[in-house]
């Protein structure tokens, strides 16, 4: 059974450019959670998806950064006119949400997106 | 609002002898608790969580945690610690209830390092 994916793993951009991270969930999995890790900072949660929902994007700038989660395909976050202040190491993690696993919170290894 | 405080940055210890990782959250409503792990370049793992029930919980590679709801902490424990256990090491909660989505609210993590 296959972890949560992320791709691409390391992503470089020059500002202003656009920047996708992908992110798909492990099998059965039907809800996606995104954080952002900044240097020196723990995770802070940007947004929580379900199958073509958005369930809660109370952590996502208001600006620049939108997030999906079709029914088919991978979960996409989204950074348009990328800033350096955009450079961090995005995770993704899955969840059942359901049964024993109704809590629990499985992550990807990361997208580190530098800026130039 | 939830909140989530790891009170040492850095702990360094020598190899077998015992470490505690500080944890002190607030929140108004019941939360669940959770640490994670991360090892350098790499995602979140699951060490252990508590929901409810008994206060001392066992997780993964030896390590527990004891819920202390009257000092709103989650201090995470190991009686020996091996050099492989260097790595990050992040409290989290997640609002308890009807009210629960899952997102999670990290601490500023704790670095944990072992010597030989």
């Amino acid at each position: 059974n296959a972890g949560v994916m992320q791709n691409p793993r390391h992503l470089v951009r020059r500002r202003g450019q656009e920047a996708r991270l992908r992110c798909s969930p492990m099998k059965g999995h039907s809800h996606v959670y995104w954080y952002r890790q900044l240097p020196e900072e723990g995770l802070k949660f940007m947004v929580y998806l379900q199958k073509e929902n958005i369930i809660d994007e109370s952590g996502m700038p208001k600006e620049r950064f939108s997030a999906e989660f079709p029914k088919e395909g991978p979960s996409i976050l989204r950074i348009q006119q990328v800033v350096r202040g955009d450079s961090a190491a995005y995770f993704c993690a899955s969840s059942p949400r359901t049964g024993g696993g109704l809590y629990e919170q499985y992550f990807g290894p990361g997208t580190r997106l530098t800026v130039t | 609002a939830q909140s989530v405080t790891q009170l040492d940055s850095q702990v360094p210890v020598f190899e077998e002898a015992p470490v505690e990782l500080r944890c002190n959250y607030s929140s108004s409503v019941s939360v669940y608790l959770f640490w994670y792990v991360q090892y350098p370049n790499q995602g979140l793992q699951l060490l252990l969580k508590y929901l409810s029930g008994s206060t001392l919980v066992k997780g993964i590679n030896g390590f527990e945690a004891e819920f202390n709801k009257s000092q709103t902490s989650f201090h995470l424990r190991k009686p020996s610690v091996h050099i492989s256990d260097t790595a990050e090491y992040f409290c989290a909660v997640s609002e308890g209830g009807s009210g629960n989505t899952g997102k999670l609210i990290f601490g500023q993590g704790t670095t944990l390092q072992v010597k030989p």
